[in-house]
């Protein structure tokens, strides 16, 4: 089945630091990618949606200076989480939307702000 | 505003027992369906994909159902085993395709052995 791999897992920053996400479809091009984040105990929640060659459009509420959204080919996208703080930790997941066959997500990227 | 529920929000289950999950929507204008099985700390596999006009889709012991008038669908799992012990979330693509999935807040299964 196709692929989606996000890098890295697991990261832990410094406050006021800042952290690039790399979310990529390795075995098909996607036009469209998302990213979603996951409080403890919490539903997926869309933050944004990547479109290559595109602004990202932002879900209300996620602040688009903060998060910053790079959608450079059809299959990367990368997430940069801007000056963190302790409440933007969080699990964050990107999909890719594969045409048949439905989303497909990374792997996920446990980001904690120390 | 899709909004999407699942229920129950946890359940426990002694190995070998068929179990159901339980998946509701309130807009039933989708695209799609999806279960997917999330691992803690993982992130997300899909298990199943019903397209709209469908009606069920089968994977070796997983079967999920879909009612779309009535805004329902059901996973069902057959002769559970300690390793389907997951969170399962359901999940909504409205039209026209590519839109984002909406997320139910997930089912947290532990089967015991």
């Amino acid at each position: 089945g196709a692929v989606v791999s996000q890098h890295p897992s697991r990261v832990i920053c410094k406050s006021g630091t800042s952290v690039k996400i790399e979310c990529r479809s390795l075995d098909f091009q996607a036009t469209t990618m998302f990213w979603y984040r996951q409080f403890p105990k919490k539903s997926l929640m869309l933050m944004a949606t990547s479109n290559e060659g595109s602004k990202a459009t932002y879900e209300q509420g996620v602040e688009k200076d903060k998060f910053l959204i790079n959608h450079a080919s059809l299959t990367l996208s990368t997430l940069t989480v801007t000056s963190a703080h302790p409440e933007d930790s969080s699990f964050y997941i990107c999909s890719a939307r594969e045409l048949v066959a439905g989303a497909f997500f990374g792997q996920g990227t446990r980001l904690t702000v120390v | 505003k899709q909004e999407v529920t699942q229920i129950p929000a946890a359940l426990s289950v002694p190995e070998g027992e068929n179990l159901v999950l339980n998946c509701s929507f309130t807009d039933s204008a989708i695209y799609n369906l999806q279960w997917f099985r999330q691992d803690p700390g993982k992130g997300l596999t899909s298990l199943l994909l019903i397209q709209s006009s469908q009606r069920e889709q089968t994977s070796g012991r997983l079967n999920a159902s879909l009612d779309k008038s009535s805004g329902r669908s059901t996973l069902y799992i057959a002769a559970s085993q300690p390793g389907d012990s997951a969170t399962y979330l359901c999940a909504v693509r409205g039209p026209p395709g590519n839109t984002p999935l909406v997320f139910g807040k997930g089912t947290r299964l532990s089967v015991i052995a």
